[in-house]
């Protein structure tokens, strides 16, 4: 049961590169998440997918897009990267209810020159 | 809305002595709150979490919050500091309708000296 798995762990991209980030959970949980976290900020919420078949935005959505390919797995796509993104990205889940505890990935640092 | 403030962007203590790490939110409902840990360069763990039952919770290696309605406080705290505690701590709400969405504060760096 490895629970919240991302790739990849680092990443060094040049502005205007693009990539794709991937999430994977094997909880079987309905919600999954993509924040990302900068010094001083906390985390905060870039989208969110609440079921299979279904993405919305959070708080900073701006340069990013996701897919929830299925139960699984939910990545986090940046077409054209800025240094504005440079930050650490971590994936989560749950089963979506606000009682519910979320289990956190191990996170993607990912700078942008 | 719901927010949260984390009144101490750093806290210092000495080993075996009590830790204190402080938190207020702003919610229009009954929220859930929540306390994560964060090691250095580490992901984020549950320490504990208050889902309207008790309002004093028990969490893992010694933690414990109080839910203060009255306050808007949910302050974390622990009898004594271990030198594993240092690691930055994260007050967390929820609200019910908010399909689990977390809303973070800022974090409080937690160092403990020798």
């Amino acid at each position: 049961n490895a629970g919240v798995t991302q790739t990849p762990k680092f990443q060094v991209l040049k502005t205007g590169q693009s990539m794709t980030l991937q999430c994977a959970q094997d909880m079987n949980h309905n919600s999954m998440y993509w924040y990302r976290q900068d010094p001083g900020m906390g985390l905060r919420l870039i989208y969110y997918s609440a079921s299979e078949g279904t993405t919305d935005k959070g708080e900073v959505p701006n340069g990013y897009n996701v897919s929830r390919l299925n139960k699984r797995e939910f990545s986090l796509r940046l077409e054209s990267a800025a240094p504005s993104q440079t930050s650490v990205y971590f994936c989560a889940s749950n089963w979506g209810f606000h009682t519910d505890t979320q289990y956190f990935g191990p996170g993607t640092r990912l700078t942008v020159l | 809305a719901q927010s949260v403030t984390q009144l101490d962007s750093h806290v210092s203590v000495s080993e075996g002595t009590p830790v204190l790490l402080r938190c207020n939110y702003s919610s229009s409902y009954s929220p859930s709150l929540f306390w994560y840990v964060q090691h250095p360069n580490k992901g984020l763990q549950l320490l504990l979490k208050y889902t309207s039952a008790a309002t004093l919770v028990k969490g893992i290696n010694g933690f414990e919050a109080e839910f203060k309605k009255s306050e808007t406080s949910f302050h974390l705290t622990k009898p004594s500091a271990h030198m594993s505690d240092a690691a930055e701590y994260f007050c967390v709400v929820s609200e019910p309708g908010s399909q689990g969405n977390l809303i973070f504060g800022k974090g409080t760096k937690l160092s403990v000296k020798p």
